[in-house]
């Protein structure tokens, strides 16, 4: 089994200033990972994934996260956020072979950008 | 990636009363997971739905409650049964995408916002 733990369930930042969100995990097997945003009233969005190879993965919008698999963490960052970035924040991670697809989420973190 | 159609959107619906979500993919997937997102909380796996097979229901929820039908590989429903008003919550259903190879992420619907009153 695995589990998630988004450590921070708010984020307050100003516009323009970097961000990290963070993101740890617990698993027996390996696992693959994942950061998804869900905009008010929206549905959820992938923003990135990790499955293997580099450890600094790239998605959209100009986030980032890194694997560190020593710490088990998969922190999500940008340099710099803008006032539209404002979503709550959900890491998950899947296992592979027959549970592949099956999501466990983190609790979300809110991400709220101030002018 | 998959194109993943859920109706209804939204509903309002009186206590006791069931509720059916449909699911639509735009091809064939071999495992459809509906997941419930209650309000202010983060999305828990009810159960997933194979083709040909009886769902597999995750710890806390039981096929009395939420019964699942899965006629063929690109669609599903989903009932919400004997509604109280903790049964509000946004219910989305996901698929794992590609057949073959190494697949990545896993795909949402829209999601279908119940309201029980």
């Amino acid at each position: 089994a695995q589990s998630v733990t988004q450590l921070d369930s708010q984020v307050p930042v100003f516009e323009e200033a970097p961000v990290e969100l963070r993101c740890n995990y617990s698993s027996s097997v390996s696992v693959y990972l994942f950061w998804y945003v869900q905009y008010p009233n929206q549905g959820l969005q992938l923003l990135l994934k990790y499955l293997s190879g580099s450890t600094l993965v790239k998605g959209i919008n100009g986030f980032e996260a890194e694997f560190n698999k020593s710490q088990t963490s998969f922190h999500l960052r940008k340099p710099s956020v803008h006032i539209s970035d404002t979503a709550e924040y959900f890491c998950a991670v899947s296992a592979g072979g027959t549970s592949y697809g099956k999501l466990t989420f983190g609790q979300g973190t809110i991400l709220t950008v101030h002018p | 990636s998959a194109v993943i159609s859920q109706k209804p959107s939204r509903d309002i619906c009186q206590r006791g009363t069931s509720l059916t979500i449909q699911c639509q993919v735009d091809s064939q997937v071999t495992m459809m997971f509906w997941y419930r997102q209650q309000p202010g909380q983060s999305l828990t796996l009810i159960a997933t739905a194979n083709q040909g097979s009886e769902a597999t229901y995750e710890s806390g929820f039981v096929i009395d409650k939420f019964p699942i039908s899965r006629p063929n590989l690109t669609f599903s429903t989903l009932t919400v049964s004997n509604m109280s008003p903790e049964d509000s919550s946004i219910y989305l259903c996901s698929v794992p995408p590609g057949t073959g190879g190494l697949t990545t992420e896993a795909f949402f619907g829209q999601g279908t916002r119940l309201t029980v009153v």
